[in-house]
């Protein structure tokens, strides 16, 4: 069966750092999301991505923040300067279609910013 | 806005009973509503999805019920298992498409 895959697992990286988490959607989805996860909170809505762009984002999406579907397999999330409280479990998301259908998580990146 | 609250936030059941867990949403424009299994540290396990023209979905020992009219929907569990220890999350897909999820009703079933 299908499924989304996301590279690497874990990663600590120092404040201020750059940080590019990966994820591989299922082939023929056109539909891109990211999620995160702080540690004992509920998993948020950051962005949706399609037709190579930005579909929505949130609030916590600011400017640290960019998205890229590279190379046409790739889904990226980068964050430029990474703090403190970017530390949480990223997922990625895909779906084939948007209405009604389901999007299918990722196993997640953890990331640790010291 | 849409926000989902799960009710209990937590439940500590002996194994071999029938459990029910609560999702309630105040939009009830949505298009799906998916349950989800997370045990501690991990991913996200899809359990059920219901699409907002159904009213139930099952699968196993679990059934999935969806009253949009009220904003709620129900995970009956059957027959708890040590097993099903995690945490039940549901989220709901509406205009937007981007999934709401709730906090969670953290499970422990006891051998």
């Amino acid at each position: 069966e299908p499924e989304v895959t996301q590279t690497p697992s874990h990663q600590v990286t120092q404040m201020g750092q750059e940080v590019i988490l990966r994820c591989v959607p299922i082939s023929n989805h056109l539909y891109f999301y990211w999620y995160r996860q702080i540690l004992g909170q509920k998993v948020e809505f950051l962005v949706s991505f399609y037709n190579n762009e930005i579909s929505e984002k949130s609030e916590i999406f600011d400017d640290q923040f960019s998205v890229e579907r590279p190379d046409g397999s790739n889904f990226t999330l980068k964050i430029r300067s990474t703090k403190l409280e970017d530390s949480a479990m990223y997922f990625c998301a895909s779906s084939a279609v948007r209405s009604g259908e389901t999007q299918y998580f990722g196993p997640g990146t953890r990331l640790l910013v010291l | 806005k849409q926000e989902v609250t799960q009710i209990p936030a937590a439940l500590s059941v002996p194994e071999g009973e029938n459990l029910v867990l609560n999702c309630s949403f105040t939009d009830s424009a949505i298009y799906n509503l998916q349950w989800f299994r997370q045990d501690p540290g991990k991913g996200l396990t899809s359990l059920l999805l219901i699409q907002s023209s159904q009213r139930e979905q099952t699968s196993g020992r679990l059934n999935a019920s969806l009253d949009k009219s009220s904003g709620r929907s129900t995970l009956y569990i059957a027959a708890s298992q040590p097993g099903d220890s995690a945490t039940y999350l549901c989220a709901v897909a509406g205009g937007t498409y981007k999934y709401i999820f709730g906090t969670g009703t953290r499970l422990k079933v006891l051998a």
